[in-house]
């Protein structure tokens, strides 16, 4: 079946950027999503990649896709205590009317000062 | 406001006792889902609906029940046969989609469950 691997934990300083890396094995693929989960509380989506593109910036938010070796990444530029949070990657096959996602184990991001 | 509301947020329970938690959603979505957290190990997919009286198992069906018989409503039962039911349960809700499209799942703040 399909799995999906990150990394537990990455501790970044207060306006550093942070990198928090994804790898999946699933080669159908249509949509790679990053979550993001506050203490206690449920996801929220972040950005989200379509499987033929290789880059997607959204403000702060960079995403690269790597679909040949099946990698993707968040960047997060000038990393701010707001950011600490876990964050998980997220893949999606095409399987018609509902989107069944498969997710990462969740990489916690602790932001220092 | 639109979202989707769990209820209770805490859910203490005696073991060998059923347990129904409960998911509501006012976006008006036709898909729905029920995912399980446990640390270090990511979200696990329990039941997902796609429509009104319909629904699928997920990669951790084993010891739950789910229901669907409003759009707006998705209530999953904890029965005594889930041998680790102690979690965090995630309910969330999507459009739905017919083509390539995104579908941005929408998560409500989740039920912790302990089983004593």
């Amino acid at each position: 079946g399909e799995d999906v691997e990150q990394s537990l934990f990455l501790s970044v300083r207060e306006g550093d950027s942070s990198v928090i890396n994804c790898t999946y094995t699933d080669s159908s693929s249509t949509y790679l999503y990053w979550y993001k989960q506050e203490p206690g509380a449920g996801l929220q989506l972040l950005t989200y990649i379509f499987s033929n593109m290789d880059m997607k910036q959204d403000q702060r938010l960079t995403v690269l896709l790597n679909k040949k070796d099946k990698h993707l990444s968040l960047r997060i530029a000038d990393t701010q205590t707001g950011d600490s949070a876990i964050y998980f990657c997220a893949e999606s096959p095409f399987t018609g009317t509902a989107s069944k996602l498969t997710f990462g184990t969740g990489t916690r991001l602790q932001v220092t000062l | 406001d639109g979202g989707i509301t769990q209820s209770p947020k805490y859910l203490f329970r005696k073991e060998g006792q059923n347990v129904t938690l409960s998911c509501e959603q006012n976006l008006n979505h036709d898909a729905m889902y029920w995912y399980r957290q446990d640390p270090g190990q990511g979200l696990r997919l329990i039941y997902y609906s796609q429509i009104v009286n319909d629904f699928q198992k997920g990669d951790i069906a084993e010891g739950y029940s789910v229901s669907r018989e409003k759009k707006e409503s998705f209530p999953l039962t904890v029965t005594s046969a889930q041998k680790n039911p102690t979690a965090f349960y995630l309910c969330a809700s999507s459009k739905g989609t017919s083509g390539m499209r995104v579908d941005e799942q929408f998560f409500g703040p989740g039920t912790r469950l302990t089983v004593l």
